[in-house]
């Protein structure tokens, strides 16, 4: 059974510019969560979405934004992007709540 | 604040040593501990997982617990391989959610 796939894998964006980024899950998984990951604050969970709802949203400001599919691909938004936004971002996945999640080999955004 | 604290924060051990890395956590309501590892520049690889019913579980070389009522999680790696060097990260979980809170991590080096 295939990963979790992310991309892209890299991106390099300008500050105001904005970006998307994508996520397919495990075939069959329904539950995508994502997480931003900087040297500065580490892993910090910014949404979950489950059967294209979401559950639960971390600490980011509204410039962050996501959406779930039907087919229960992901797509995460950032809009006018700043410097602190340069991250390397993860999607995961599982099948229901409260289950072992999978990661995919993230997005390493640089804003510049 | 939920707060995930991860003792040491980095390690370097020789090859055949066993380890016993540390994760203690602050709300004792958490639904389950995983235990993931991260290879310089990668996404995560999720390693174990135990439920708040659960006091351990063990894969191959690795053995985790789980003790809620003192907030503590340890993860044992027996006979320690230069393969194992990476970081290793522990995340709590919401009951009823796929939110992980993670720790900073613990920085392994295992040197022939």
């Amino acid at each position: 059974k295939a990963g979790v796939t992310q991309t892209p894998r890299y991106l390099i964006k300008t500050r105001g510019q904005q970006v998307t980024l994508s996520c397919s899950p495990i075939s069959g998984h329904r539950s995508v969560s994502w997480y931003q990951q900087t040297p500065g604050q580490g892993l910090q969970f910014l949404f979950e979405y489950f059967s294209e709802t979401q559950r639960n949203k971390g600490n980011f400001p509204g410039r962050f934004s996501g959406r779930q599919f039907s087919n229960s691909r992901s797509e995460m938004n950032v809009s006018t992007l700043e410097l602190g936004d340069s991250a390397l971002y993860l999607c995961a996945s599982s099948f229901w709540v409260e289950e072992t999640q999978y990661f995919g080999p993230g997005t390493r955004l640089l804003v510049l | 604040k939920q707060e995930v604290t991860q003792i040491p924060a980095a390690l370097s051990v020789p090859e055949g040593e066993n380890l016993v890395l540390n994760c203690s956590f602050t709300d004792s309501a958490i639904y389950n501990l995983q235990w993931f590892r991260q290879d310089p520049g990668k996404g995560l690889t999720s390693l174990l997982l135990i439920q708040s019913s659960q006091r351990e579980q063990t894969s191959g070389r690795l053995n985790a617990s789980l003790d809620k009522s003192s907030g503590r999680s340890t993860l044992y790696i027996a006979a320690s391989q230069p393969g194992d060097s990476a970081t290793y990260l522990c995340a709590w979980g919401w009951g009823g959610y796929n939110k992980l809170i993670f720790g900073a991590g613990t920085r392994l080096a295992v040197h022939p």
